[in-house]
């Protein structure tokens, strides 16, 4: 079945500090991928998403590229601040008798110390 | 435009008691997919529901059971409460559209906090 592996935090980084977060995944077909926020105590908000191989998604100064030779989507910015503390949910959807399910990974919480 | 809506925000329950969950879709969205969160894990998909008849399930037993309503909204029933059912319970809903290529954005509500004691 569909899978989602992504580094193991926690991640602690300096503000303006780069951050990579990675995330590889096992899918049957052609999946949409997406990284996906929750901030302390909040529900999950969409932070980017990529339908296609070569796709670059981008949002608030992330960004993640889907690769399908590697099976990767790894999250990038290039200078964290302290609010972008939370844990990050790489996850993709795939279509199964035209419905769509959401496999995620387990989460890697970020850190940013001023 | 209200987003999705769950209630209650939290709730607490003893082992062998049964809850009801409540989800409202995001206005136009015609499918609802519920996901259980367990501390420091990511959602794990439990079911979702499309034309008021469960469309797909995950690997959770009979216990956990669904309902949708003709205004799309949804319930999740978990019977025989068991320590381990504590997690927060996500509602998502979508527009569902044909086979073919292309995603619907899920939408998540905040969730509903769980505790069996």
């Amino acid at each position: 079945g569909d899978s989602v592996t992504q580094m193991e935090g926690p991640v602690t980084l300096s503000e303006e500090a780069f951050l990579t977060i990675n995330c590889t995944y096992t899918a049957t077909g052609y999946p949409s991928l997406f990284w996906y926020v929750q901030y302390p105590g909040e529900g999950l908000q969409l932070l980017l998403k990529a339908t296609k191989a070569d796709d670059k998604g981008s949002n608030k100064g992330f960004e993640a590229t889907y690769r399908k030779e590697t099976t990767s989507f790894h999250l990038e910015k290039g200078s964290v601040q302290v609010s972008d503390s939370a844990v990050y949910f790489c996850a993709l959807s795939g279509r199964s008798g035209g419905y769509q399910k959401v496999t995620f990974g387990t989460g890697t919480k970020l850190q940013v110390i001023p | 435009d209200a987003g999705v809506t769950q209630s209650p925000t939290h709730l607490i329950k003893t082992r062998g008691q049964q809850v009801t969950l409540r989800c409202s879709p995001k206005s136009g969205h015609d499918t609802v997919s519920w996901y259980q969160q367990a501390l420091g894990q990511g959602p794990q998909f439990i079911f979702q529901y499309y034309e008021e008849e469960e469309r797909q399930r995950g690997n959770f037993p009979d216990r956990f059971s669904g309902h949708q309503f003709p205004n799309y909204s949804s319930e999740l029933n978990v019977n025989a409460l068991l320590l381990g059912d504590s997690a927060l319970y996500l509602c998502a809903s979508t527009r569902r559209t044909g086979l073919g290529p292309g995603y619907n954005e899920q939408f998540f509500g905040p969730g509903t906090r769980l505790t069996v004691l």
